[in-house]
C-alpha cells in the first residue's frame, strides 16, 4: 500500500530554476527515501534521510524532513534538462512503500 | 560488475494467456524483489525472494507468483492474464534480505501490454 503522497503531481521549469517537490507519510518512519525514474526504466535511489535528520544535501539535491508534519521536500538546484524524470518518495517497511511520484520536465 | 537484467524488456500478450518475466540480479546478490508500476497504482511491491525463499507477498491475487533459482535468478509468473495486468514489471536486486537501500537496485523493467 503507498504511504507517500508526492505534491505536485507535475512540474515544467526551466533550465536553471529549482525544483521543490513535497512528499507526506502517514505513519512513523525511521527513514524517508527518494528515487528518480527516467521515462519508464528503473529506479535510481538518490538520498536516505534519518528520522533524527533535519536536512541533507547531496550535490544539487537537498532533503528536509519534518516529522512532527510527516513531510519531506526534495530541492534540486539550477535543474538541467537531464533532471526531467518522475521523482519518488519513498518510506520503508518489509517492501517499500513509494508514492505515485511528481513528473519534473526540464525544459532548455 | 554487471547490473540487474530483466527479460524480456517488452511483452505483449492477449487476455486469459500466461506469461513469465526473468530478473538475474547482481552477482552475488542473494534477495530479488518484485514490483508493479500503473499509471493508476503507483508502484506496488509482489514480493521478495532470498535464498529461493519468498520472505514477503504484498497483496495480489494468487495468479502472481514467483520464485527463485539457486543461482538467485527470479522468476515471477502472471496466470490468466487481465487488461490491468498491463504495467512495468521491476526487478530489485540487493545483497541480503531487508530494505536497505544503499545496496537495492533496480533494473530496467519489462514493460508487459495485455490486449
Amino acid at each position: 500500500s503507498q504511504q507517500g503522497e508526492e505534491d505536485p503531481q507535475a512540474l515544467s521549469i526551466q533550465e536553471g530554476e529549482n525544483a521543490t517537490m513535497n512528499c507526506s507519510y502517514k505513519t512513523s518512519i525511521n527513514n524517508l527515501q527518494w528515487y528518480r525514474q527516467n521515462s519508464g526504466r528503473g529506479l535510481v535511489h538518490l538520498i536516505l534521510i534519518r528520522s533524527n535528520e533535519r536536512e541533507k544535501h547531496s550535490g544539487r539535491l537537498r532533503v528536509t524532513l519534518d516529522t512532527s508534519k510527516k513531510s519531506s521536500s526534495l530541492l534540486i538546484t539550477a535543474s538541467r534538462a537531464a533532471d526531467t524524470a518522475s521523482y519518488f518518495c519513498a518510506t520503508p517497511g518489509y517492501a517499500l512503500n513509494f508514492g505515485k511520484g511528481t513528473s519534473l520536465l526540464v525544459t532548455p | 560488475k554487471a547490473g540487474v537484467t530483466q527479460t524480456p524488456r517488452y511483452l505483449i500478450k492477449t487476455r486469459g494467456q500466461q506469461v513469465t518475466l526473468s530478473c538475474s540480479p547482481i552477482s552475488g546478490h542473494r534477495s530479488v524483489s518484485w514490483y508493479q508500476q500503473t499509471p493508476g497504482q503507483g508502484l506496488q511491491f509482489l514480493f521478495e525472494y532470498f535464498s529461493e525463499t519468498q520472505r514477503n507477498k504484498g497483496n495480489f491475487p494468487g495468479r502472481f507468483s514467483g520464485r527463485q533459482f539457486s543461482n538467485s535468478r527470479s522468476e515471477m509468473n502472471v496466470s490468466t492474464l487481465e487488461l490491468g495486468d498491463s504495467a512495468l514489471y521491476l526487478c530489485v536486486s540487493s545483497l541480503e534480505a531487508g530494505q536497505n537501500p544503499y545496496e537495492q537496485y533496480f533494473g530496467p523493467g519489462t514493460r508487459l501490454t495485455v490486449t
